[in-house]
């Protein structure tokens, strides 16, 4: 069945380091692949997603692009701000019509300090 | 931000108690879920419905049910909580009409404690 990893965390990092997640997959056909953020007592919000092999999804200084070849989806900030200290959740979602399930990674928790 | 609630957002009881955990939506989405987030094991689904009065199971579907009898509502049942079942529970709808990629929104999430 499908599948995702990510890496292990924590993570901590200072103000304005380069920040990589890295998310691979498994999966049948070719699904859709997102990063949901969660920020501390809240949901998770969609943060980016991508629907096809080289698409690159980009919101707020985040990018990840869909690589196919590697099966990954891999998070990347130039410049992190304390304020993006949370937890990053990779998924997936197959392409079988009515079925709309995502199927998550375990999360990383990012902490980023001053 | 789309329109999910809650109810309640924070419950505590006792073993063998049932439960109920609602999920309400403003935005007619054809699809609802029910997940459960614990700390190693990131989210997982309990059950899912893609309309009135259908529903199907998760991964984790054992010691819950769920009924939806309307489309903006989305009912998760503990028939008799157990300690295991101590979890943050989060409620996610989706429609494929509003986006291909099956994108889902969430809820701000239920903490549960079972005694």
């Amino acid at each position: 069945g499908d599948s995702v990893t990510q890496m292990e965390g924590p993570v901590t990092l200072s103000e304005e380091a380069f920040l990589t997640i890295n998310c691979t997959y498994t999966a049948t056909g070719y699904p859709s692949l997102f990063w949901y953020v969660q920020y501390p007592g809240e949901g998770l919000q969609l943060l980016l997603k991508a629907t096809k092999a080289d698409d690159k999804g980009s919101n707020k200084g985040f990018e990840a692009t869909y690589r196919k070849e590697t099966t990954s989806f891999h998070l990347e900030k130039g410049s992190v701000q304390v304020s993006d200290s949370a937890v990053y959740f990779c998924a997936l979602s197959g392409v079988t019509g009515a079925n709309s399930k995502l199927t998550f990674g375990k999360g990383i928790t990012l902490s980023v300090r001053p | 931000d789309a329109g999910i609630t809650q109810s309640p957002r924070h419950k505590v009881t006792e073993t063998g108690t049932p439960v109920t955990l609602r999920c309400h939506q403003t935005e007619n989405h054809r699809y609802m879920y029910w997940y459960r987030q614990d700390p190693g094991h990131g989210l997982r689904l309990i059950h899912y419905s893609y309309g009135v009065k259908d529903t199907d199971k998760g991964e984790v579907s054992d010691g819950y049910s769920v009924s939806r009898s309307k489309t903006e509502d989305f009912l998760l049942t503990l028939e008799s909580a157990t300690s295991s079942q101590t979890s943050v529970y989060f409620c996610a709808i989706s429609d494929p009409s509003y986006a291909a990629s099956n994108e889902q929104f969430f809820g701000p999430g239920t903490r549960l404690t079972v005694l």
